[in-house]
């Protein structure tokens, strides 16, 4: 089985302040793991994902995502947000022998001008 | 490329009603998968699709949903008869094959289903 938990249902942060938004998983073996953004009215985006290596994965528009092993997190960061990253985002999980993806509840990051 | 295309944008219909949502996958991808996303229970995986072929439906939430894909290009979803708790936002998205390692799922713009 494989599980994804993004405790924080809305994140707030100052424009031009660090974002980080939470995410854990539960999987049996080796995670994929991934990042989602969604716009208003819009598709999921694809933003970033960890296969295997390094632990710090970046990503567009100037995310990146730190990957934890022994904390099972996969947190989303950007050094410096703009109002424009104001959006749902999604992380999702996939164990290495599973075929689907399964996605946290999402987390509602407001970035305040 | 364009995309994942998904057909209508949205749809008003009556309960009781046909409901027919249609998705074209990006070239080239091989898995393709349905899924609907509601406030109360979020982005829910209804079915999908290696190769045209149903892999797993164990998310379709009864009967009245159906899902096809008749050719690499096309796919569809129907709603027979609709009710009104069938209102959602159902994506689309295709993918490389679906146990490809770390392969990202590309997801259309969505369909907004309202059943009155």
């Amino acid at each position: 089985a494989q599980s994804v938990a993004q405790p924080e249902d809305q994140v707030n942060v100052a424009e031009g302040n660090p974002l980080t938004v939470k995410c854990t998983y539960s999987v049996s073996g080796n995670p994929y793991l991934f990042w989602y953004v969604q716009y208003p009215n819009r598709g999921l985006q694809f933003l970033l994902k960890y296969i295997t290596g390094d632990n710090l994965v970046k990503g567009s528009y100037g995310f990146e995502a730190e990957f934890n092993k022994s904390q099972t997190s996969f947190h989303l960061k950007k050094p410096s947000a703009l109002v424009s990253d104001s959006a749902l985002y999604f992380c999702a999980v996939r164990a290495g022998s599973a075929r689907q993806l399964t996605f946290g509840s999402g987390t509602q990051l407001t970035v305040l001008p | 490329d364009a995309g994942v295309i998904q057909s209508p944008r949205h749809e008003v219909t009556e309960m009781g009603q046909e409901v027919t949502l249609r998705c074209k996958p990006i070239s080239g991808h091989n898995s393709l998968f349905w899924y609907r996303q509601t406030m109360m229970r979020g982005l829910e995986l209804l079915i999908y699709f290696n190769n045209n072929v149903p892999i797993d439906d164990s998310g379709m939430p009864e009967d009245r949903f159906s899902a096809k894909m008749p050719n690499a290009s096309f796919s569809t979803l129907k709603i027979q008869p609709s009710e009104p708790r069938d209102s959602a936002v159902y994506f689309c998205a295709s993918s490389l094959r679906a146990g490809g390692a770390g392969n990202e799922q590309f997801f259309g713009p969505g369909t907004r289903l309202t059943v009155l």
